[in-house]
Formats: structure tokens, C-alpha cells, sequence
């Protein structure tokens, strides 16, 4: 059963525009989320994380917000450029709820295409 | 320069044959982790290790072995029982207590 769900394994977006990339969450123990957004052949690089306290961290072109009462968390990046184009996991943890330090549960990710 | 470093990039299995990733990191984390990433797929939790000579089974541990000895290094060896070896191997590390994960470039195993 997965625990984090990305259900768009593609998105294609003009460059400039804005890009939306949704997770969703079943286990309502998790109060910590990151984003990793990967190239192909390489490790994913750590882009934005945020904590359940919060319902929005922003970090220059790229916006994390959360609705804890849905479950679902969306990752906004706006100016989409074209070397934005990669794979972008959501990743979360229970750390407040005994979770194993660095036990993340991934999504299967969602394939981002930003065309020139 | 501070990192993660994975050798081999590809690798190849031969059947019934035992074959070992390297990790290797100079970052002075506490923890190091390895995933496994198949196509289509998240990334799922092999074993981690919160300190030197100590590890856990994660996820998906079966048919992979670990060891600790050193803080910067952390081979993974997968064995002949993991009979579908073919995957995208993960290392990576954090300081203790950070979910924060610095990943490695990764090792192709594939069966031959």
C-alpha cells in the first residue's frame, strides 16, 4: 500500500509558466516532507522540505505548501525554466512519531518536461 | 570537494554470483543509507545505519547484506538470494537525526 502517492508520472509545461507537481499521504503520522527532484543516471538532489507546522515554505522560484486536513501537498515552481526538466520524488517521514532517522517513503515520482 | 561517492557506475551479476557497491562519504555524516530504485518506481529503503557498527534493515532488505565499519564507508553487497538484483542503487548520508539525505550518483546492476 503506498503511503505517498504522486498520481502524474508526467507534466509538460511551457517555459515561464507555472509548474504544479501534487503528492498526496495516507499515514497521518508523517509531519515532515521533502522534495527531490533527480536527473537521469544521477542521485536526487534535496530541493525544498517542509514541516507540519507550517502550511507553506517558499525558497526563491520554488513553493511547498501542505494541507495537513487533505493529506496533500503540492510543490509550485514558477518561472519554469527548461533545466527544471527532471524527475521530482516527494518524500516524508513520522520524526515526531518515533520514525527511523532518514526512513523516508517515497513517491514514484513525477517526470516534469519544460519545452523552450 | 564534499560528497558521496558510488563505484562502480555499471555492474554486471553473473547468476549465483555475490557482487558489492561501494559507498564511500566525506561529508563526516553519522548516518548512511542505501535505496534501491527500479524504473517507474520510488525510492525504497534497503538498510541504514545510524553509526559506525550498527545497522538496520529497512524495507526491503532481503537478498542484501551491509556493513559498518568506518564512518565514511558503507558497501553494500547483494547476494545470490536476491533474485532480482536489477535495479538503480542508492547510497546516501545525512548528519544524525536529519532527514535532509545527500544522495550518491549511483550504481546500474544488471543481471547477465
Amino acid at each position: 500500500d503506498q503511503q505517498v502517492k504522486q498520481n502524474s508520472p508526467s507534466l509538460s509545461v511551457q517555459e515561464g509558466r507555472i509548474s504544479i507537481l501534487n503528492c498526496d499521504y495516507t499515514n497521518s503520522m508523517f509531519d515532515y516532507f521533502l522534495w527531490y527532484k533527480k536527473y537521469p543516471a544521477e542521485g536526487p538532489t534535496f530541493l525544498i522540505s517542509i514541516s507540519s507546522i507550517k502550511d507553506k515554505n517558499e525558497d526563491g522560484r520554488f513553493t511547498v505548501f501542505l494541507n495537513k486536513s487533505a493529506k496533500h501537498l503540492s510543490l509550485h515552481i514558477v518561472p519554469s525554466q527548461p533545466g527544471d526538466s527532471a524527475v521530482y520524488f516527494c518524500a516524508a517521514s513520522a520524526r515526531n512519531y518515533g520514525g527511523s532517522q532518514g526512513n523516508l517513503i517515497f513517491g514514484k515520482g513525477t517526470k516534469l518536461s519544460v519545452k523552450p | 570537494d564534499g560528497g558521496i561517492t558510488q563505484s562502480p557506475k555499471y555492474l554486471f551479476r553473473k547468476e549465483g554470483q555475490n557482487v558489492t557497491l561501494s559507498c564511500e562519504q566525506n561529508l563526516n555524516h553519522d548516518a548512511m543509507y542505501w535505496y534501491r530504485q527500479d524504473p517507474g518506481q520510488g525510492l525504497r529503503l534497503i538498510y541504514y545505519s545510524q553509526i559506525v557498527n550498527d545497522f538496520q534493515k529497512g524495507d526491503i532488505a532481503e537478498g542484501y547484506s551491509v556493513s559498518r565499519e568506518k564512518k565514511e564507508s558503507f558497501p553494500l553487497t547483494v547476494t545470490s538470494a536476491q533474485k532480482n538484483p536489477t535495479a538503480f542503487y542508492l547510497c546516501a548520508s545525512s548528519p544524525r537525526g536529519g532527514e535532509k539525505l545527500f544522495f550518491g550518483s549511483g550504481t546500474q546492476l544488471s543481471v547477465l
